[in-house]
């Protein structure tokens, strides 16, 4: 089964630019989340979809970070324009339908790789 | 926000040692999880627990959920060069849409 795959692996832009990341899921998987993770800390919920909708994005910097998943399958992540303190690796992670499986099954996450931004 | 703290932040052992990471909150959770990560990678899930007062064991990891399902430990034994990385504890709840929230993370260093 492959797994969650996320592009680019690596950005360095300059502050005040842009920068897209995009995630692919696993097959199946109806939801998708976005986190941040600055370095040593543990991730923080930026987004959650469940198919093309939105479930939580208290979090989400809603002035320069936006994020949308229009077909329920791919994502992508946008920033604009982008602040040092920007500098942090961004998951995206995806999981079954918490709504229409056994409750069990709900509670697994898988992650991807991650894309590692810098702002210089 | 549903916080959830984890001690230590940092631990440094030599091999052979045991250990033990905790991850407490105030916050009642549906289930916890508790992820590894490497430098570089995403975090990979080791184990899931959603009974209070639950215990799993994975080789020589116990995981044990608390009874009201607030807090949860991870115990090493015999710790092993490859336990090397950054631990993760992450709850969800089910009714409020399945958010994970992580811990602040323990960075587990382990010296041969």
């Amino acid at each position: 089964e492959a797994g969650v795959a996320q592009s680019p692996r690596y950005k360095i832009i300059e502050k005040r630019q842009s920068v897209a990341f995009w995630c692919n899921p696993i097959s199946g998987h109806a939801t998708l989340y976005w986190y941040q993770q600055i370095l040593g800390q543990g991730p923080k919920l930026l987004i959650q979809f469940q198919n093309n909708g939105v479930v939580d994005d208290s979090q989400l910097p809603k002035d320069r970070f936006s994020a949308e998943r229009l077909k329920g399958v791919d994502s992508t992540l946008k920033i604009q324009p982008a602040k040092l303190e920007d500098s942090a690796v961004y998951l995206c992670a995806s999981s079954l339908d918490y709504r229409r499986t056994p409750r069990l099954l709900n509670t697994e996450a898988f992650f991807g790789q991650g894309t590692r931004l810098t702002v210089v | 926000t549903q916080l959830l703290e984890q001690s230590p932040q940092f631990l440094s052992i030599q091999e052979g040692e045991n250990l033990t990471v905790y991850c407490n909150s105030s916050s009642v959770f549906s289930s916890l999880q508790w992820y590894r990560q490497e430098p570089g990678e995403g975090p990979v899930l080791l184990v899931t627990v959603v009974t209070g007062g639950e215990v799993k064991k994975l080789k020589r990891l116990t995981f044990q959920f608390g009874d009201a399902r607030k807090d949860s430990s991870l115990h090493i034994t015999a710790a092993q060069p490859g336990d090397t990385g950054l631990y993760l504890c992450a709850g969800a709840q089910w009714d409020t849409g399945n958010q994970f929230y992580f811990g602040t993370g323990t960075s587990l260093t382990v010296i041969p």
